[in-house]
């Protein structure tokens, strides 16, 4: 079973350029996570999906982030413009019950803002 | 006060020795816990979860869950090189997990 696969895995851009990550979430998921990771820090949550609604986006810096997962499988975050301090690594991870259940991550797209 | 709190460490023990890793997490209604594994550059990896009170062992892993104290802990056995890592406690609320900043672990060998 493939795992939760996020693009791209680096990304280094100048500050006031905007940036897209991509998530495939493992198959049958219907609870998907979007994560900042700073150095040092445990993951906190940037905004949570159950199939393709948003029900917990209150950590989510609305003035420039934003985030869709149409059809409820793939989702993408973006941030327009970026800004030094958003330089992290941005995890995203599937559940298939949310209650009571486990997360899984992906890899993690580092970026890095210029 | 954060949700999930963890010494940060450095932690370090010699080669076979018991690592021993604790958490406290304020939420009393917190229902499931979990132990994540992360090594440098990467994400975290599950390693273990635990629902009720008690201890729950795989392997040289041994969760320890005690809902009234408001502890959870995490016990490696025989650690090896391969251990060290940084491990994060995570605390399920049933409406959101939250996760403590880490403890980083070094087994020496």
């Amino acid at each position: 079973e493939a795992g939760v696969v996020q693009s791209p895995r680096y990304k280094i851009i100048e500050k006031k350029q905007p940036v897209a990550f991509w998530c495939n979430p493992i198959s049958g998921h219907n609870t998907l996570y979007w994560y900042l990771q700073n150095l040092g820090q445990g993951p906190e949550l940037l905004i949570r999906y159950e199939n393709e609604e948003a029900v917990d986006d209150s950590q989510l810096p609305k003035d420039r982030f934003s985030a869709e997962r149409l059809k409820g499988v793939d989702s993408t975050l973006k941030i327009q413009p970026a800004e030094l301090g958003d330089s992290a690594v941005y995890l995203c991870a599937s559940s298939s019950f949310p209650e009571n259940g486990e997360l899984f991550f992906g890899e993690g797209s580092r970026l890095t803002v210029l | 006060q954060k949700e999930v709190e963890q010494n940060s460490g450095p932690l370090s023990v010699p080669e076979g020795a018991i690592a021993s890793l604790n958490c406290t997490y304020s939420d009393r209604v917190s229902q499931s816990f979990f132990w994540y594994r992360q090594y440098s550059g990467k994400s975290p990896e599950l390693i273990m979860s635990i629902y009720s009170n008690g201890d729950k062992e795989d392997g040289r892993f041994t969760a320890q869950l005690n809902k009234a104290s408001q502890y959870v802990s995490l016990l490696i056995r025989d650690s090896q090189p391969s251990d060290s890592a940084t491990y994060l406690c995570a605390v399920n609320t049933g409406n959101q997990f939250y996760f403590g900043t880490g403890t980083s672990l070094t087994v020496i060998p």
